[in-house]
């Protein structure tokens, strides 16, 4: 089956230095998504990416946020100044044709700011 | 986007047959029902989708009755491996986000 690739696994950051989360979606996939989950807490969402563009995006995802598809394979999320609130397992997913079809997630990118 | 209500938990045996059902009373005429599991540090997983009635795939069964209010997801004969958070999701076929629930956390016992 076609996956998600997350990378790095694990990021440790000091707070306020900036992030970049990298992703590489599915390839024939046009609608790509983050999430982040707290431990012990609900996938949560914060933005999705279609035709180069966000087509929406929660409340979570202020300024501090934004994400990018910089060479037409990368998805990326950038946190410019990261909080200790932000510390949680960011999840990447793609589609092929929006939210009717399944959503293929990758294995996440543990992010603890300290 | 319509709410759903489900379990918070469940506690089932292996072999046995495992139904979580899901509530959705404000579903919309485009909305379409979609579970997902989630293991432990790892990334929801799509199981099931069904607009009306029954859908079967090789790892489950989605039942969702006329007015389609609520859903059931059915798991046959559970294995200890199948313990995980299920999330029943609505979204509408041509928006773009999905949002979460709580879940329900299965626990399989031997």
């Amino acid at each position: 089956e076609p996956e998600v690739t997350q990378t790095p696994s694990h990021q440790v950051t000091q707070m306020g230095q900036e992030v970049i989360l990298r992703c590489v979606p599915i390839s024939n996939h046009l609608y790509f998504y983050w999430y982040r989950q707290i431990l012990g807490q609900k996938v949560e969402f914060l933005v999705s990416f279609y035709n180069n563009e966000i087509s929406e995006k929660s409340e979570i995802f202020d300024d501090q946020f934004s994400v990018e598809r910089p060479d037409g394979s990368n998805f990326t999320l950038k946190i410019r100044s990261t909080k200790l609130e932000d510390s949680a397992m960011y999840f990447c997913a793609s589609s092929g044709a929006g939210v009717n079809e399944k959503l293929f997630f990758g294995s996440g990118t543990q992010l603890s700011v300290l | 986007l319509a709410k759903t209500t489900q379990p918070i938990s469940m506690d089932s045996y292996e072999g046995q047959e495992v139904n979580i059902t899901c509530s959705h009373n404000n579903i919309a005429t485009n909305d379409y029902i979609t579970w997902y599991q989630q293991f432990p540090s790892q990334g929801p997983r799509f199981i099931i989708q069904g607009y009306k009635t029954k859908v079967t795939n090789e790892v489950a069964s989605l039942f969702i009755p006329a007015d389609r209010k609520s859903s059931t997801l059915s798991l046959p004969r559970v294995s200890l491996s199948d313990t995980a958070v299920y999330y029943c999701l609505v979204a509408m076929n041509r928006d773009d986000k999905i949002i979460f629930g709580k879940g329900t956390r299965l626990h399989i016992l031997p």
